[in-house]
This record gives C-alpha cells, sequence and structure tokens, in this order.
C-alpha cells in the first residue's frame, strides 16, 4: 500500500533561518501529496498541497514541490519564524490518506 | 461556518469501561475519517464513513472498537472495555465528497479527543 516517510526530529532552529523537512513517498497509484501542521493542542490543519508531478505548493512562506523522479515532497521555508513552532505532518495517497510520523520543530527567538 | 467539532476534547477512563467519542463534520460535509495518533506516531487512519454506511474500516482494531456514523448526528467512535493501550488522541476529519480520488479533497481535522485510560 501507499506509504509516506519524514524526516524525523526534533528538529531546533533559530529565527530566519532556512527549514527543510523531508518526505518521500511510496505508492502504486498517482496520490495527492499534503504538510498539515498541528499546533499544540490543535487538530491538523492543511498546509499546503500537490496533486500531481511537478506542482508547487506554497502557504505562508512554506512551500513543496511534488517530483515524481524522487518521489518526495520536501518542505521548505526560507525564513522561519518562533511562531512557525509545531510539528509537521507529510501525507498523501491515492485512496486514502496516509500519514508520516511527524516532525516537531522548533524555533529560538 | 463551523469546522469539525469533536467532544469530549479529553476523556480519562479506567481500564473496562467504555469510551464514546463524538464527531461533528463540517456543515455539508457528508464524509468522516476517523484517525488515531499515538504519542510519537504519526495519525493513523481507522475507519471511513458516509452517513449509515462504513465504507472503509480497514484500520480499525477488530474487537471491541465499532463507529457509526448516522442519519442524524454526529459521528461515534466506541471503544468497548478500553485498555491501557487505547490512551491516544483520536481525530475526526471530513469532507465534502468522497477522497477515494484525493486530488482537491482536502481532508478538514477537529482538534482531537485525548482518551487517557487508567
Amino acid at each position: 500500500g501507499d506509504s509516506v516517510t519524514q524526516m524525523e526530529g526534533p528538529v531546533t532552529l533559530s529565527e530566519e533561518a532556512f527549514l527543510t523537512i523531508n518526505c518521500t513517498y511510496t505508492a502504486t497509484g498517482y496520490p495527492s501529496l499534503f504538510w498539515y501542521v498541528q499546533y499544540p493542542g490543535e487538530g491538523l490543519q492543511l498546509l499546503l498541497k500537490a496533486t500531481k508531478a511537478d506542482d508547487k505548493g506554497s502557504n505562508k512562506g512554506f512551500e513543496a514541490t511534488y517530483r515524481k523522479e524522487t518521489t518526495s515532497f520536501h518542505l521548505e521555508k526560507g525564513s522561519v519564524q518562533v511562531s512557525d513552532s509545531a510539528v509537521y505532518f507529510c501525507a498523501g495517497g491515492s485512496e486514502k490518506l496516509v500519514f508520516g510520523k511527524g516532525t516537531k520543530l522548533t524555533v529560538n527567538p | 461556518n463551523a469546522g469539525v467539532m469533536q467532544n469530549p476534547r479529553h476523556l480519562v477512563r479506567r481500564r473496562g469501561q467504555e469510551a464514546r467519542l463524538r464527531c461533528s463534520p463540517m456543515k455539508g460535509h457528508s464524509h468522516v475519517y476517523w484517525y488515531r495518533q499515538l504519542p510519537e506516531e504519526g495519525l493513523k487512519f481507522m475507519v471511513y464513513l458516509q452517513k449509515e454506511n462504513i465504507i472503509d474500516e480497514s484500520g480499525m482494531p477488530k474487537e471491541r472498537f465499532s463507529a457509526e456514523f448516522p442519519k442524524e448526528g454526529p459521528s461515534i467512535l466506541r471503544i468497548q472495555q478500553v485498555v491501557r493501550g487505547d490512551s491516544a488522541a483520536y481525530f475526526c476529519a471530513s469532507s465534502p465528497t468522497a477522497s477515494g480520488r484525493l486530488r482537491n479533497n482536502e481532508q478538514f481535522f477537529g482538534p482531537g479527543t485525548r482518551l487517557t485510560v487508567l
């Protein structure tokens, strides 16, 4: 079945640092890919998505490009803020949504 | 438009008791999904329901767990005779149409119910 593997954390960065969280997938079909963010004590919120190869999802300064050749959907942000501290989940699937284990990001002032 | 509602937010049960978790999807959404998040783990799919139908329960444990989504009222995830290993956060998500082909069918998540079994 489909699976998603993402970089394990925790990740600790200083404000304005560059962020990359790696995510790769395996799928038999043509999955859509998503990044969700979970703030402490809350549910998951969709951060961005891409539905086909070479699509780039972007939101709030975050970006991820659907790379079919490397089966990847890495999350990037050029300059993180303290408010970006959260847990980030990569997800995807053709039929059912499959989640990575999550990466906890802490951004220090 | 209110988001996905889940209650209770926190639930404490003793071993052997029953736990009932409720989920009200977003208005206009007729598809509900339940996920379980264990500590330090990602979300695991449990069950996918439409009104009055279970579409996919491949992630549900074979015993003690059941789910329903009646014609009226919220979706219910029921855990009978809880054990300590059931302690987790349970998330509900809804979508307006089937996510069988996920292309544009985003799932909207509720805040979760955190179940603690003593």
